[in-house]
């Protein structure tokens, strides 16, 4: 069984353009994760999903970062306007249940924002 | 979710046992304590978990204090594969509202040498 894939695993853009970044999550896991991870710290947690809803967005730095998972699988998570401050590793992490269920890590995606 | 603490860095011997400490003084009775490490440019991969019993698996031991107030985290043999920043957290269940996200600190630089 395939683990956590991410898309794309670099991506370099410029200030102020939008971006997407893609996460499919292991099959048959309903809870999804985004974290953020700035050089030299520790992933900082952004979004979690339940199926289709997101159940805690408390982590979304600004309403530019928005995120999506419309069919309970597949997330995207997508950022407006954006800032050279947003360039990070952004990684997704799925599991089975959301309460007990280990979390499993994709690669991450490296944003570059020049 | 409570705070963790860890030593910053440390060295292993490969071969030897890596012990690694953490300290969580104010987990409360429905955490969990978990373990993930994250090999420079990847996502974070778990290792184990536990609440109050010592836990083992195939890739480690992990040992709670009865007071649940620290733990140790064991590589039985430590290879140069095992260079990672190691990250100690505890986790919230049932009945938070933290919805079983994981909040990183700054882990352990841990440094296996040959």
């Amino acid at each position: 069984g395939a683990g956590v894939s991410q898309t794309p695993s670099n991506k370099v853009t410029e200030k102020g353009k939008y971006v997407e970044l893609r996460c499919d999550p292991i099959s048959g896991h309903t809870a999804l994760y985004w974290y953020r991870q700035s050089l030299g710290q520790g992933p900082e947690f952004l979004i979690y999903f339940q199926g289709t809803g997101a159940a805690d967005d408390s982590g979304l730095p600004n309403d530019r970062f928005f995120a999506v998972r419309p069919e309970g699988s597949v997330s995207t998570l997508k950022i407006q306007r954006t800032e050279r401050g947003d360039s990070a590793v952004y990684l997704c992490a799925s599991a089975g249940d959301p309460v007990l269920g280990t979390q499993y890590f994709g690669p991450g995606t490296r944003l570059t924002v020049l | 979710d409570a705070k963790t603490t860890q030593p910053p860095s440390m060295d292993c011997a490969e071969g030897r046992a890596a012990n690694l400490p953490c300290n969580h003084s104010t987990i409360s009775g429905n955490e969990y304590v978990y373990w993930y490490r994250q090999i420079h440019s990847q996502g974070p991969q778990y290792i184990i978990h536990g609440l109050k019993n010592n836990e083992t698996n195939e890739m480690a031991s992990l040992i709670i204090t009865e007071d649940r107030k620290s733990s140790t985290l064991i590589l039985p043999h430590a290879t140069l594969r095992d260079t990672a920043v190691y990250y100690c957290i505890v986790r919230g269940i049932a009945g938070g509202t933290s919805y079983g996200k994981l909040t990183f600190g700054q882990g352990t630089i841990l440094t296996v040498h040959p």
